[in-house]
């Protein structure tokens, strides 16, 4: 079974650019999540959408994030205009639906994204 | 703020020895969750605890959960190099998938 996927690896842009992540979760999960991980701390949900709807969406920044998931599939994560903070690891993460998935979740490999 | 609090931040012990890492919170979970995370790498689920006081082992291993379902403990016997990451633990409010995450312990075996 394929794992989740996620493009680019890396990323450099400079402040007040634009940057979009791709994201592919394994094939069956409906919900798929999206987490900023600032190095040495955990993973910070940023949102979930639970088939192409969203559940949890209250630690987005609004005014410069973004994220869709058209399909209930491919989900894409947008940042403009970048911010010297917003420096970080995002993942992406799917799991199964359901109380027997335990909140199981499963991530990618995540975007590195340096903003200088 | 974090809910869930691991400790300690960081362990460097030599291959061989054996180490305890802590999650603990105020709060009840349905689940708690461990993942390793190496470098440049997602994380990784190495198991899932459900039940008040459950224990379960995995090779060298060891997760407890709490009777009380806040807090929980991962012990690692006769530690390897392979163990070297980031231990995370996470715990689960509902059935709606939703994690908590602590801010994880860095484990660094040496040989």
């Amino acid at each position: 079974e394929a794992g989740v996927a996620q493009s680019p690896r890396y990323k450099i842009i400079e402040k007040r650019q634009s940057v979009a992540f791709w994201c592919n979760p394994i094939s069956g999960h409906a919900t798929l999540y999206w987490y900023q991980q600032i190095l040495g701390q955990g993973p910070k949900l940023l949102i979930q959408f639970q088939n192409n709807g969203v559940v949890d969406d209250s630690q987005l920044p609004k005014d410069r994030f973004s994220a869709e998931r058209l399909k209930g599939v491919d989900s894409t994560l947008k940042i403009q205009p970048a911010k010297l903070e917003d420096s970080a690891v995002y993942l992406c993460a799917s799991s199964r639906l359901g109380l027997e998935s335990h909140n199981e979740q499963f991530f990618g490999p995540g975007t590195r994204l340096t903003v200088l | 703020t974090q809910l869930l609090e691991q400790s300690p931040q960081f362990l460097s012990i030599q291959e061989g020895e054996n180490l305890t890492v802590y999650c603990n919170s105020s709060s009840v979970f349905s689940s708690l969750q461990w993942y390793r995370q190496e470098p440049g790498e997602g994380p990784v689920l190495l198991v899932t605890v459900v039940t008040g006081g459950e224990v379960k082992k995995l090779k060298r291993l060891t997760f407890q959960f709490g009777d009380a379902r806040k807090d929980s403990s991962l012990h690692i016997t006769a530690a390897q190099t392979g163990d070297t990451g980031l231990y995370l633990c996470a715990g689960g409010f509902s059935s709606w998938g939703k994690l908590q995450f602590g801010a994880g312990t860095q484990v660094v075996v040496t040989p």
